[in-house]
């Protein structure tokens, strides 16, 4: 139990459009779900956290407007990177969690902007 | 000073070997502590989930919680090839948000 799946696995993209990446837990579901980034070699940074039907919550440094989060439904979230740059070449990874304690990963989709 | 700290190694040991991973913290405020591991190119898989201070044991993996030394630990039995990856300490004041460490590389040689 307890698997969160992400789409897609792998993305490269032309600097200027945007991408949206889809995280969903697939048994279970997530009251809140978190998304983070994380740069080769380094540990992840949370970016923001949204809890179904609200708006997100942001990080510091985190640009919304940018980052553009939907939590729909209770088992599906999504991540859209607004007019990507090389800059935002990254791995994104989301998790997922039932009771706000534990939270669960999905395998990360790499982003490569162009 | 970063709130979690964690040495990112490469830590290099031989198969069979007792693995000690380590964490400090300076936030009093962290009770909830995990350990997730890391296989390259993938999302983090939870590992241990502990609460306030104390042991916890889970077949070959032993994690440990001093509060009082904002120090955890996570101790690897009969270390195989297979768990060389990075370990990733994590903690959380509400158990919501998470505050991770940078992550040890772990290689364990056969």
């Amino acid at each position: 139990g307890a698997v969160v799946s992400q789409h897609p696995s792998w993305v490269i993209c032309k600097s200027g459009t945007s991408v949206k990446i889809e995280c969903r837990s697939l048994d279970f579901q997530a009251t809140t779900m978190f998304w983070y980034r994380q740069f080769p070699k380094q540990s992840l940074m949370l970016m923001a956290t949204s809890n179904e039907g609200s708006k997100a919550t942001y990080e510091q440094g985190v640009e919304k407007d940018k980052f553009l989060i939907n939590h729909a439904s209770l088992t599906l979230s999504t991540l859209t990177v607004t007019s990507a740059h090389p800059e935002d070449s990254s791995f994104y990874i989301c998790s997922a969690s039932r009771r706000g304690d534990e939270q669960f990963f999905g395998p990360g989709t790499r982003l490569t902007v162009l | 000073q970063k709130e979690v700290e964690q040495d990112p190694g490469p830590l290099s040991v031989p198969e069979g070997a007792i693995v000690s991973l380590n964490c400090t913290y300076s936030n009093s405020a962290f009770q909830y502590f995990m350990w997730y591991r890391q296989y390259s190119r993938k999302g983090p898989e939870l590992l241990m989930y502990t609460y306030s201070s104390g042991n916890k044991e889970d077949g070959r993996f032993t994690a440990q919680v001093d509060k009082s030394s904002k120090y955890i630990s996570l101790f690897i039995r009969d270390s195989q090839p297979s768990d060389s990856a990075t370990y990733l300490c994590a903690m959380s004041a509400t158990g919501n948000k998470l505050v991770f460490g940078a992550g040890t590389i772990l290689r364990v040689k056969s």
